[in-house]
């Protein structure tokens, strides 16, 4: 069974670009869930898509967000890109989503570079 | 607001000993806690979880033990390899929204 798959794995922008992350969770979950990764700030939640709704939102600006298709795959865009924005982008995905209902299954993020 | 922490960055062990990795967090609605390993240049891994309505769960050669009075859990780890050596991260949650603690690293020397 495929594991979570997160394209690009990774990128290097500069300021004031945008930026869309893609994650493809594993077959039959229909939750996925974002995280920032960062050296100072750990792991912080940026949202979490469960059939093509946002049903959790962590606290980011507006500049954050995503989006979920049909298929449960996901996408996080990140506009008007600021230096702390570089980071390594998790995206996580779960049976039946809930960040309280069982282990979420990450994948290798995709690291963010920006300059 | 809530808080899942960690209590100290690092812990180096020597392999073949046993590691405890501490975890204390602020909110007393948390009724669900992970923990997560994280191995250098890839994702965080499940290696167990507890509910507050346990106080101690065991899996293979890893114990989560959870002390709903002091708001504190611990992870053991029996005879630590050194394929142990990594990021080990608390997360708990009211329900809605999984807080994680800022990671232990864990060093197993020879």
């Amino acid at each position: 069974k495929a594991g979570v798959t997160q394209t690009p794995r990774y990128l290097i922008k500069t300021r004031g670009q945008q930026v869309t992350l893609s994650c493809s969770p594993i077959s039959g979950h229909r939750s996925v869930s974002w995280y920032q990764q960062t050296p100072g700030q750990g792991l912080q939640f940026l949202f979490e898509y469960f059939s093509e709704t946002q049903r959790n939102k962590g606290n980011f600006p507006g500049r954050f967000s995503g989006r979920q298709f049909s298929n449960s795959r996901s996408e996080m865009n990140v506009s008007t890109l600021e230096l702390g924005d570089s980071a390594l982008y998790l995206c996580a995905s779960s049976v039946s989503g809930g960040q309280g209902t069982g282990e979420l299954f990450f994948g290798e993020g995709s690291r963010l570079t920006v300059l | 607001g809530e808080s899942v922490g960690l209590h100290l960055p690092t812990l180096s062990v020597q392999e073949g000993d046993n590691s405890i990795i501490n975890c204390a967090y602020s909110n007393s609605a948390s009724d669900y806690f992970i923990w997560y390993k994280q191995e250098s240049g890839k994702g965080p891994q499940f290696i167990i979880d507890i509910r507050s309505n346990m106080d101690k769960r065991q899996g293979q050669r890893v114990t989560v033990l959870l002390n709903k009075t002091v708001k504190h859990l611990s992870l053991q780890i029996a005879a630590t390899q050194p394929g142990d050596s990594a990021v080990y991260f608390c997360a708990g949650t009211n329900t809605d929204k999984l807080i994680f603690g800022t990671g232990t690293r864990l060093q197993v020397f020879p």
